[in-house]
């Protein structure tokens, strides 16, 4: 099983360029979910999701968008990149419960 | 008030000693609680969940104390190899999980 898997592994965009961060999770898991870290801030969550074709706002949503058409699927979309958005971002996957969340190995973001 | 608080650190741990740390949590209702390990520029990877009766995964002793709300991670015996970031984490419901900030733990020979 290859877990969770996101690509691209790293990125630079400019400023107002748009992009997609791609996640995908081969475990059949219903729960997903966005991560941004940044220095001193910890784990945010951006946007999750509880199954296909249901997502939700997290803690700091604005700038990104998310679609789960599949269960297996779960991108991450940025519409109008600002440096403000220069972060590590991870994506998480789980079946729920006491089995806690598998992340992928994340994507780091530079917005010149 | 954050929704799950750590004491940052550095914690220098000399090599077989033992450390010992806390997290508490603002959500009254929360629902489970995890122990995650980060490596530098890696990501979360989880230590254990954490049970209300508390549990021991070899070198590794999670506790929860709901009345007081907060969790704690004792580990003994430290390994050089235990250096890294320790994130308590919360399920504050419909698995949405809130993270504190970390202990960062470094193991000194």
């Amino acid at each position: 099983n290859a877990g969770v898997t996101q690509t691209p592994k790293f990125q630079v965009l400019k400023t107002g360029q748009s992009m997609t961060l791609q996640c995908a999770q081969d475990m059949n898991h219903e729960y997903m979910s966005w991560y941004r870290q940044d220095p001193g801030m910890g784990l945010r969550l951006i946007h999750y999701s509880v199954g296909a074709g249901i997502t939700d706002q997290g803690e700091v949503p604005n700038g990104y968008n998310v679609s789960r058409s599949t269960t297996e699927d779960f991108p991450l979309r940025l519409e109008l990149a600002a440096p403000s958005q220069t972060s590590v971002y991870f994506c998480a996957s789980s079946s729920g419960g006491p089995y806690g969340y598998t992340f992928g190995s994340g994507t780091r973001l530079t917005v010149v | 008030r954050k929704e799950v608080e750590q004491d940052p650190g550095p914690f220098n741990v000399p090599e077989g000693a033992t450390v010992a740390f806390n997290c508490t949590y603002s959500n009254s209702a929360s629902q489970s609680f995890f122990w995650y390990r980060q490596d530098c520029r890696k990501e979360p990877k989880l230590l254990m969940s954490v049970y209300s009766s508390g549990n021991e995964d070899g070198r590794f002793t999670a506790q929860l104390n709901r009345a007081s709300q907060y969790i704690s991670l004792l580990i003994r015996d430290s390994k050089l190899s235990d250096s890294a970031t320790y994130l308590c984490v919360v399920n504050n419901g419909n698995n949405r999980l809130a993270f504190g900030k970390g202990n960062q733990v470094v193991v000194i020979p």
